[in-house]
């Protein structure tokens, strides 16, 4: 099983609120990726992390921002929720020095925004 | 644009078939291809991992086979089994800085005993 973990499993909260989706690795890999899955849809790359330092935006449009201060932690915020960002968040991380580039995935985050 | 795209949508077969779930993509120019497991309300478990040189991964009861040129991949189950039951996701992987993975739809499968 992959060692990559996601906290809150659940989240219900308020419009207007600010929050923060944990997602931390104990593999030591570089690359670090968040996903957002609707009901029924694929998943849409919303920011992703090659380390360190080093954070930029995937193909799918998010409010959300993300940092990259530690190697192992990659947390994702919401500065201000709305019921439009109801949906799933999937963390990832993969090790491409390696050459085998296989990503894992976190148990995922269900918010819901009311 | 990679698009990747998974047929059938949904799947129910009963216990001990064999089955073959298909996942196609328009680039061929890919790094890998990656199937994955989900469970309702879960994240993704991984399943098999083929790089673009290979032809085919297997584990266990699950065969996946890779051919780049006509931009087709299909996930093989053996002798299904009730626990089988979930979403089938099918993704590629763009280049070896391996930007992220792009996502099909997936396959909803029931196995009933």
């Amino acid at each position: 099983e992959a060692d990559i973990y996601q906290t809150p499993r659940y989240l219900v909260i308020g419009t207007g609120k600010k929050i923060t989706l944990e997602c931390s690795q104990t593999m030591g890999h570089d690359k670090m990726y968040w996903y957002q899955q609707d009901p029924g849809m694929e998943l849409h790359l919303i920011h992703y992390s090659y380390g360190v330092n080093s954070t930029e935006k995937g193909d799918l449009s998010s409010e959300s921002t993300v940092s990259r201060i530690r190697t192992e932690h990659f947390p994702l915020t919401l500065e201000s929720a709305r019921p439009s960002h109801t949906s799933q968040y999937l963390c990832a991380s993969s090790e491409p020095r390696t050459g085998d580039t296989e990503a894992f995935f976190g148990q995922g985050t269900r918010l819901t925004v009311v | 644009k990679q698009e990747v795209t998974q047929i059938p949508a949904a799947l129910s077969v009963p216990e001990g078939e064999n089955l073959v779930l298909n996942c196609s993509f328009t680039d061929s120019a890919i790094y890998n291809l990656q199937w994955f497991r989900q469970d309702p309300g879960k994240g993704l478990t991984s399943l098999l991992l083929i790089q673009s040189s290979q032809r085919e991964q297997t584990s266990g009861r699950l065969n996946a086979s890779l051919d780049k040129s006509s931009g087709r991949s299909t996930l093989y189950i053996a002798a299904s089994q009730p626990g089988d039951s979930a979403t089938y996701l099918c993704a590629v992987g763009a280049n070896q800085a391996g930007t992220a993975l792009i996502f099909g739809k997936g396959t909803t499968l029931s196995v009933s005993s």
